[in-house]
């Protein structure tokens, strides 16, 4: 089975921090991608990646970057976190056209 | 700009019953759609992808069924069991120029709780 795993469950960072959100697949997949879910509006994507080294941007990018170095990571990062980054975010990744398999998401709250 | 809507928003059910959940999307120019299910505080489980040439797809007691040109997808859970409470989502994967690179667009959700 995928293996699609991210560093933390719960995180509490205050506000102008740097927060990186890691996720690392077992899989081999070229496609990786970083989401946030919150209540009213869903999951929404904020960055994918179908190579090492690629990125596009996805729905909602603003205030937020990634970093892919090497095939099976792929890093979310939050330069200057602010409170209205507080949500959960799941990171999932797929082979090209398949389906996309999710981690457990990270739950970060900015105080 | 593809949307996705999913109805009923929530559904209630004694266990042993048939259910259909409904998902409704915009531009029919699909690669694929999948459904999947989130239970509370959890990440998504895949239950079912049916490729835009496909009509259905079958997993256990799931069946998925794809309708591109009318924009319409439902997913039939039968016999249903308490197991089964959660969030079901639908999300649709745009044909990006007919490659796979195309985004997933997902509903809000349908929230089913079967009680025993």
């Amino acid at each position: 089975d995928v293996k699609v795993t991210q560093s933390s469950r719960y995180l509490v960072k205050r506000t102008g921090e740097k927060v990186f959100l890691e996720c690392v697949q077992d899989m081999d997949h070229e496609n990786m991608f970083w989401y946030r879910q919150d209540p009213g509006l869903g999951l929404r994507l904020i960055y994918f990646s179908y190579d090492v080294k690629m990125k596009e941007k996805g729905d909602i990018p603003e205030g937020y970057s990634v970093s892919r170095e090497k095939k099976e990571r792929f890093s979310l990062i939050l330069e200057s976190a602010s409170t209205n980054q507080t949500s959960m975010y799941l990171c999932a990744s797929s082979l090209r056209g398949f389906k996309q398999f999710f981690g457990p998401g990270t739950r970060l709250t900015v105080l | 700009k593809q949307e996705v809507t999913q109805i009923p928003a929530a559904l209630s059910v004694p266990e042993g019953e048939n259910l259909v959940l409904n998902c409704s999307f915009t531009d029919s120019a699909i690669y694929n759609l999948q459904w999947f299910r989130q239970d509370p505080g959890k990440g998504l489980t895949s239950l079912l992808l049916i490729q835009s040439s496909q009509r259905e797809q079958t997993s256990g007691r799931l069946n998925a069924s794809l309708d591109k040109s009318s924009g319409r997808s439902t997913l039939y859970i039968a016999a249903s069991q308490p197991g089964d409470s959660a969030t079901y989502l639908c999300a649709v994967k745009s044909n990006a120029g007919g490659t796979s690179y195309g985004k997933l667009t997902f509903g809000q959700g349908t929230i089913l709780t079967v009680h025993p």
